[in-house]
């Protein structure tokens, strides 16, 4: 079955520390995958997928197929970064888009 | 308009009660999307359109029903609330299935 794990729902890290935002997904054929970020009271907005390889306030996320994740990394971490993080994977046509139940990063100062 | 809007912002409703949650988009996008938003659930999709006059059930259909009449909009009628709707829920579009969704601003809702 598809699906999308991320395993912590809380994540807390120190201003400055390295943050891994862990993702891991079941599918069977060639996923699309993103990372959705909602700050406080806001809407959530895509925060980067990918097929873009791109870096993205400094969050960047590497597809292992082998190891089928997507973890969201970030170097140093910032306290604007503090936020819901949702994984999400999409596929073909006629295949709606899973979330993850999301982790909420806590960057303490 | 720009992007994706919904309304009410917020709503509390007797329980038994109709309610519609309105979802408007000007972007031109195939596909709208609810979901609605519970803490430890993430989001859950409760009814899907790909295009205009289709409309297909999600995750969580029960309870819920919606339309697409034209491209822009996609309202969510609850024929007859009850508390376990009280949830957050976000209405969503996106150019093809495929591609990634932009996010109304929510609408509050709770049922009491």
């Amino acid at each position: 079955a598809q699906r999308v794990t991320q395993p912590e729902k809380l994540l807390s890290v120190f201003k400055g520390a390295p943050v891994e935002l862990k993702c891991n997904y079941s599918y069977s054929g060639s996923p699309e995958l993103f990372w959705y970020v909602q700050y406080s009271r806001q809407r959530l907005q895509l925060l980067l997928r990918h097929i873009s390889r791109e870096s993205i306030k400094g969050f960047t996320a590497d597809l292992n197929k082998g190891e089928t994740s997507f973890h969201l990394k970030k170097p140093f971490a910032q306290e604007e970064d503090s936020a819901m993080y949702y994984c999400a994977l999409s596929g073909p046509r006629g295949f709606k888009t899973i979330f993850g139940a999301g982790t909420r990063l806590f960057v303490k100062a | 308009i720009a992007g994706i809007t919904q309304a009410p912002t917020s709503q509390i409703l007797a329980a038994g009660r109709r309610m519609t949650l309105r979802c408007t988009q000007d972007m031109r996008h195939n596909a709208m999307y609810w979901y609605r938003q519970d803490l430890g659930l993430g989001l859950r999709l409760i009814h899907y359109s790909n295009t205009a006059g289709t409309t297909g059930k999600g995750e969580v259909p029960d309870g819920y029903s919606v339309s697409r009449a034209n491209t822009d909009d996609f309202p969510l009628t609850l024929a007859s609330a009850v508390p376990s709707q009280t949830s957050v829920y976000f209405c969503a579009s996106s150019d093809t299935e495929r591609e990634a969704q932009y996010f109304g601003p929510g609408t509050r809702l709770t049922v009491l």
